[in-house]
């Protein structure tokens, strides 16, 4: 157990509604990232957050967007749902943000559009 | 052409056989290099990462890194069943990983 908790599990919705997918980082971490894994894509970083602030932006779609709260828990909202967008999404977490910090990972988050 | 590039197999090796895993990447930015390991409908979980070019051992796993041929390799000695899961490279810079497409490794009983 890496100490990221992530919910919900699964999620399964239709074409063009909006979700969103919800992550804890471990305890003392301020940094949390969101990470797409598609079978076609592999794990494409997303964004990341640093204390409440937008640290950088990887291949995040427009129809996405993250925040980070002052309890430091993350919400990543996708809407405008395409079938593409059927993926599993990932949080981590880390204490900081160079070096060699770890990044610790979360189960993800199952999403299925249809 | 992808920034990380990894064989994704699979491969399938008798119990205790070595396994070698590489990796190829184009940045050569690249100071940190990770490996992770997936277990089936998992998160991806840190195996050890290596600093710029070298070797590094830990127990029945060993993680070389050549910088100037853009070339990472993760070696699993006496290999267990258990160690069945897909291997990811991930090359970071910075705050970014930039993670291989992994290779799904069978340990056979």
């Amino acid at each position: 157990d890496s100490g990221v908790t992530q919910t919900p599990k699964h999620l399964i919705t239709a074409t063009g509604q909006r979700v969103t997918l919800r992550c804890s980082p471990r305890s003392g971490d301020l940094s949390v990232y969101w990470y797409q894994q598609s079978l076609d894509q592999g794990l494409q970083f997303l964004i990341q957050y640093y204390n409440g602030e937008e640290r950088a932006k990887g291949n995040i779609l427009e129809r996405f967007s993250a925040q980070q709260f002052p309890d430091l828990h993350s919400e990543l909202n996708l809407s405008s749902l395409e079938l593409g967008d059927s993926a599993l999404y990932f949080c981590a977490s880390s204490v900081a943000t160079s070096g060699g910090t770890t990044q610790y990972f979360g189960p993800g988050t199952r999403l299925l559009v249809l | 052409q992808k920034e990380v590039e990894q064989d994704p197999g699979p491969l399938s090796v008798p119990e205790g056989a070595i396994v070698s895993l590489n990796c190829t990447y184009s940045n050569s930015a690249f100071q940190y290099f990770m490996w992770y390991r997936q277990y089936s409908r998992k998160g991806p979980e840190l195996l050890m990462y290596t600093y710029s070019s070298g070797n590094k051992e830990d127990g029945r796993f060993t993680a070389q890194v050549d910088k100037s041929s853009k070339y990472i390799s993760l070696f699993i000695r006496d290999s267990q069943p258990s160690d069945s899961a897909t291997y990811l490279c991930a090359p970071k810079h910075d705050y970014k990983l930039s993670f291989g497409a992994g290779t799904t490794v069978t340990v056979r009983a």
